[in-house]
Order: C-alpha cells, then structure tokens, then sequence
C-alpha cells in the first residue's frame, strides 16, 4: 500500500530531552512537510523540504530540527530548547506541481511529563 | 499577514438536512483552496480542490464554491449522515511551489441523527 506512515503513534518523553518523529513516504513525493496541531488550533507549519537535502523553516521552526537525507524520509526532531512540544504531530508530503494537495500521515501525540 | 477564518463554534445538522461551512480569508490571492477532512486523532484527508477561475465543483454529496470577490468558500454536504461528523479544514495555496498550504483551524461538525 502506497501511504506515509508516522512512527510511534504516541510518546511520551521526559522535560528535557530530545526524541525524534519518524515520517517516511512511499507515494514517490518530492515535497514533505511537518506540522504542528493544538487544541483549537489550526495546523502550523514547522517545516518543509522540496528535495532532498534541502529544507526551510515554517512559522514555528524554534526549538525543532529536520534532516532530509532520503526522498522517502524526513524526520522531526524536537530538541530540550522548546518550551511548550506537548502536541500532535503530522507528517504531509506533495507532489511539487501547481496544486500542492496534501498527504498526511497519522500523526503523533507528544507528551511531556 | 495572511488570515483564514473558520466557524470557531461546532456545527450541529439534523440527519438529512444540508451543512453548509464558511471559509473566509483576508489578506491573501489564493490560485486555490482546498477542504481537508479530519476525524479525531487522525490526519487530515483532502476531499475537494477548486481554482480561482472556477465558481463551483461537485464531488458525490458535497459541493464547494469560491467567491475571490467575497473571499470566501463556502462548503456544503447535501443528505447528511452522522459519518460525516468531523472537523473539516480550509486550506489555501497560492501555487506553482512547495512551500505549501496555510489552514484554516476548523469547523467541527456534527450530525445529529
């Protein structure tokens, strides 16, 4: 099946520390994307990566880090420096054409204890 | 800077009857907008895409229309069914890239049979 998987489905990690959300995407998409959600809240953009070894900040990139080393795979980061990552985390990917449709994936819940 | 508004409040329809959702925006020449669907602890799913040269598009029950003099969709589910309670997101682009879609927070719907 073609898709983006989002890996784990829930976490949960200590004040402090670093942990890092896997996205991976076999749908053969050039773009791919992390966003942020809160309750009551619309999606925001953290960041975003048109090809391969390339990749600019969103609205709320402070406190995050990305890598894009393969075309099927960009994971998120989120570092001790940011200072409210309890949240759901989604993972999209387009094809770079004039429509920019977006593929979720299922998301992860983050949570700090 | 760019905004998009969305009924903040939920939305409740008898079974049967028509749902209509708004989407305004300020601020911003979209060359389209997009309706995600999202249900609770998932990402969000595209139903319908229309252009700024296109007045309406159809898809099975549901329509959406775009007024760039109003700046406004509007989204409408015809023969409504309790299935489609969700929360259904705007998104616009103003295309020709990757750097993406700017959403809207949502309109929770509910459909009461």
């Amino acid at each position: 099946d073609g898709g983006i998987t989002q890996s784990p489905k829930y976490l949960f990690r200590k004040e402090g520390q670093n942990v890092t959300l896997s996205c991976e995407q076999n749908l053969n998409h050039d773009a791919m994307y992390w966003y942020r959600q809160d309750p009551g809240q619309g999606l925001r953009l953290i960041y975003y990566s048109q090809i391969v070894n390339d990749f600019q900040k969103g609205d709320i990139a402070e406190g995050y880090s990305v890598s894009r080393e393969k075309k099927e795979s960009f994971p998120l980061t989120v570092t001790s420096a940011q200072k409210n990552p309890t949240a759901f985390y989604l993972c999209a990917s387009s094809i770079v054409q004039n429509t920019d449709t977006q593929y979720f994936g299922p998301g992860t819940r983050l949570t700090v204890l | 800077s760019q905004k998009i508004e969305q009924n903040s409040e939920a939305l409740n329809i008898q079974e049967g009857k028509t749902a209509t959702l708004t989407c305004n925006y300020t601020n911003y020449s979209p060359a389209y907008l997009q309706w995600y669907r999202q249900d609770p602890g998932r990402g969000p799913v595209f139903l319908l895409l229309i252009r700024e040269n296109e007045k309406e598009k159809r898809k099975e029950r549901l329509k959406v229309t775009f007024d760039t003099t109003l700046k406004q969709s509007l989204f409408h589910i015809t023969a409504s069914q309790p299935a489609d309670s969700a929360t259904y997101l705007c998104a616009l682009g103003s295309g020709g890239g990757a750097d993406g879609l700017t959403f809207g927070k949502g309109t929770h719907l509910i459909i009461q049979p």
